[in-house]
């Protein structure tokens, strides 16, 4: 399974956006892109998928570097209840939505 | 349409006991997957099961752990003789289909004593 990387930890104040990265260098051509999150004492939550193109919904948009190596969540206004442990993770296209997850980064949300 | 359902949210049992999770994936949902978080740790991956069949038991322990999607009902992640070490929460999930959202239930926390 192709690896990610992920900043341990990241801050950001209400209201401003917030711009996740994760390295994926070692990314294949039918590897998805995906991203969740888990809050406290939660399961974990899908917020967005990706394979090339950009990819926006109601939670967050994905940008999706044009090599594939790296790609960024961004949550265009935090609030408070965005303090979670964001997850990407690679999929093999095609095959299972079997998840390996990292250790995540974990977002803190300042009033 | 609820979504994934999981009982019991807790579960205590003594060493040596059997311990049964159910998952009740989403209506019209035929994969399912089972995840393993221990205290202080990261989501492990353990099985991926379609309708009466295991896909991928790569992360299942070779012994005491086992896990069924039968045709009618929930699927049951079985841990039988309960030791200290599997205390963790077991999170199902499931999908419709491959490289689409998976759906998390609330988990299942399971204390060995």
């Amino acid at each position: 399974d192709a690896k990610t990387t992920q900043p341990n930890s990241m801050e950001s104040n209400e209201e401003e956006p917030v711009h996740l990265p994760c390295n994926h260098s070692t990314i294949s051509g039918t590897d998805y892109i995906h991203w969740y999150r888990q809050l406290p004492s939660q399961g974990p939550e899908y917020v967005i998928h990706g394979l090339t193109s950009n990819v926006n919904n109601r939670m967050a948009s994905l940008a999706i570097a044009e090599d594939r190596k790296s790609s960024t969540l961004i949550l265009h206004r935090a609030t408070l209840r965005d303090a979670a442990v964001y997850y990407c993770i690679l999929t093999y296209g095609g095959a299972t939505n079997k998840l390996i997850f990292g250790t995540g980064t974990l977002l803190a949300v300042q009033p | 349409n609820a979504g994934v359902m999981q009982n019991p949210r807790h579960l205590v049992r003594r060493r040596g006991q059997e311990a049964r999770l159910r998952c009740s994936p989403m209506k019209g949902h035929s994969h399912v997957y089972w995840y393993r978080q221990l205290p202080e740790e990261g989501l492990k991956f353990m099985v991926y099961l379609q309708k009466e069949n295991i896909i991928d038991e790569s992360g299942m322990p070779k012994e005491r752990f086992s896990a069924e999607f039968p045709k009618e009902g929930p699927s049951i992640l079985r841990i039988q003789q309960v030791v200290r070490g599997d205390s963790a929460a077991y999170f199902c999930a499931s999908s419709l289909g491959v490289n689409t959202e998976a759906f998390f239930g609330q988990g299942t926390r399971l204390t060995v004593v």
